[in-house]
């Protein structure tokens, strides 16, 4: 079956960097996305990957290992508004997302 | 500059009583689609539309229909909501059903039932 895992909650310090990881299981790969959903509002775009290698987008980087079926969502500088959860979601071969539960993220002072 | 849009933002029915949900979007997008999502829980997909052609999920209840009238609009019909259906409904748009498309998601509609 095709699956995603990820933690269900983690807690970082204001300022400090945090790493979200994802491993998943499809049938065929057409890349790994990563959303940002604040509580009570719609997930938002953060990065694809479809490439093995990190991608640097400001405080956010992502990274993708297709051999391990392994993605990773780093947050450095975090700030208070980065506390959200951070959804993993894999494309299959027929271009359906698979989607993870979430990882929620606290941030504290 | 809403892309797209989602109303009402919250919904109130009765347990039974036919509800319709409704999207909108202004980017011109060839698929849409609807998820719906419960807390906590990974966004579950009910149904897809690449333009006119409908793409109805194996596990998507019955209970659950969907209409594209045009591009712009796409509606979610229930027909007859349970305690159970009371969840986030997010539509969300992607320009082809493709690799690297990413979504683009109204801002949802959570719906009570009572």
């Amino acid at each position: 079956g095709q699956n995603i895992d990820q933690p269900t909650e983690m807690t970082a310090t204001e300022g400090a960097i945090v790493q979200i990881n994802c491993t998943y299981q499809t049938s065929g790969f057409n890349g790994l996305f990563w959303y940002q959903q604040h509580a009570g509002e719609a997930p938002t775009f953060l990065s694809y990957n479809v490439l093995d290698g990190l991608e640097e987008k400001g405080r956010f980087s992502s990274f993708l290992s297709r051999s391990k079926g392994y993605s990773y969502l780093l947050l450095k500088e975090l700030q208070m508004k980065d506390s959200a959860s951070y959804l993993c979601a894999a494309m299959d071969s027929n271009y359906q997302l698979i989607w993870g539960a979430g990882t929620k993220l606290i941030i504290k002072p | 500059d809403a892309m797209v849009i989602q109303n009402p933002r919250y919904q109130v029915t009765q347990f039974g009583k036919p509800v319709t949900l409704s999207c909108s979007q202004t980017l011109n997008h060839n698929v849409m689609y609807w998820y719906q999502q419960k807390s906590s829980q990974a966004p579950k997909l009910l149904f897809h539309y690449y333009d006119k052609d409908f793409n109805n999920e194996a596990d998507t209840p019955d209970n659950f229909q969907s209409r594209r009238p045009n591009t712009s609009f796409c509606f979610l019909d229930i027909r007859s909501p349970g305690l159970g259906d009371a969840a986030m409904y997010l539509c969300a748009t992607s320009r082809v059903r493709g690799g690297g498309e990413k979504l683009f998601f109204g801002s949802g509609t959570q719906l009570s039932v009572l």
